[in-house]
Order: C-alpha cells, then structure tokens, then sequence
C-alpha cells in the first residue's frame, strides 16, 4: 500500500494563477481531510470530507476549493493563489467510526507539498 | 469555534532532561490524539485517550488526559536525541467531525 500520495511536493506559483494538488489514499479511508502548516500556527484545517460526495468547511477555507468524487482522491484547489497562502499543505486521512459517525482512528497524513507564491 | 492551545510553543533541553507539553481545549473533547512531526517530515500519529483521567505510556513517553477531557499533557523521561521534532496534540469535540490541531511544541535537545 502507498497510504496516502501528495503531488506535486514543490511548487512555485504566480500571484493570481491556479493550481490544484492532489491527493490520493489506497486505504479506503472515508474521512480525507486538508490542513496547510504554517510557522507558530500549527496545523489549521482547510477542507474536510466524510466521504464520496460530501465536503465540509474547516477553519480556514477561503480561497481554496475541494470536491470528492471517489473515495480515494480529495483535490485542493486555489482558485486565484495569493502570497498568503504560502504554506506547506498536507492531506490527510483515516477510517470513519460507524458507531459514532467521527473518525477516531488515526490520521495517516502525506508527505506534503510545500508551496510558494510570489 | 473550537479552539486547542498548546504550550510551550519551543522547548530545548539537554539529552537526558525531562521534558512536558500542554494541551488545553476550550470545549469538551470526544478524545484527543497526539502526533510527532520530525524535521522536514510529516506528522505521524503517536497515540489516542479517550477516557477522562486516562495515563497511557509509551516506553519513555507518559500520556494523560483530564478528568473534565478539556486538558492534556505529554512527558518524556530522559529525553534521548531521536525525540526532536514537533509534538502536536489534536481534539475532536463531542459530535463533531473535525479534528483540530493545537500549535504545537518543537522540540530541540542539546546532546
């Protein structure tokens, strides 16, 4: 299994062009989730899903975009990036709980794309 | 909205110093989970309490979440060179779906 792959791992970017990473899971995780990473600020949540179809805002959401069409593939997309969404983005995933519709198993997290905006 | 501090923000020692980070929610917590990001690297999961007062050890590292779950703690006994990193704790409330994350505390050790 190649748990959870993040492409590109680097990229460099305009002001104002668009982009999308991808990120791909094999484990067959229903919750997939996006946080970037940022010095002092932790890990703050971007987008997350609780499945195929279903998509919901995290703490930090403007300008960027998600969809979640299969179970294995949850994009990220700046639609206009700007230099302040600089950072080092990260997906994540793990199982959902059926008992109680959260997923409390462990996040498995890819290796990470670190972006940059000028 | 739900908020996990976490403090310090950096902690350096020296190798075989004790060493202890903090998490603080400000709501009630399902469970709570602790990762460890080395340099340059990704965030890997450590460990999960769910049950309020819970200790959990992990050979050197000691876990514990509080009585009210709104609280937890990470100690490591005699800190050795291979546990820089970042240690992060990350809570999810009671009903929701979202984990967040506290900011963490880097870890550097001075052999």
């Amino acid at each position: 299994n190649a748990g959870v792959t993040q492409t590109p791992k680097f990229q460099v970017l305009k002001t104002g062009q668009s982009m999308t990473l991808q990120c791909a899971q094999d484990m067959n995780h229903e919750y997939m989730s996006w946080y970037r990473q940022d010095p002092g600020m932790g890990l703050r949540l971007i987008h997350y899903s609780v499945g195929a179809g279903i998509t919901d805002q995290g703490e930090v959401p403007n300008g960027y975009n998600v969809s979640r069409s299969t179970t294995e593939d949850f994009p990220l997309r700046l639609l206009s990036a700007a230099p302040s969404q600089t950072s080092v983005y990260f997906c994540a995933s793990s199982l959902r709980d059926r008992v109680w519709g959260e997923a409390n198993s462990p996040l498995h997290f890819g290796n990470g794309t670190r972006l940059t905006v000028t | 909205g739900q908020q996990v501090m976490q403090i310090p923000q950096y902690q350096h020692v020296q190798e075989g110093e004790d060493f202890t980070t903090y998490c603080n929610s400000s709501t009630t917590l399902s469970n709570i989970q602790w990762y460890k990001q080395r340099p340059g690297g990704h965030p890997v999961f450590l460990i999960q309490l769910v049950k309020s007062g819970e200790v959990k050890k992990q050979k050197r590292l000691t876990f514990q979440f509080g009585e009210a779950k709104k609280n937890s703690s990470l100690h490591i006994t005699a800190t050795q060179t291979t546990d820089v990193g970042t240690y992060f704790c990350a809570g999810r409330r009671q009903g929701a779906q979202k984990l967040v994350f506290g900011q963490g505390t880097r870890l550097t050790i001075n052999p």
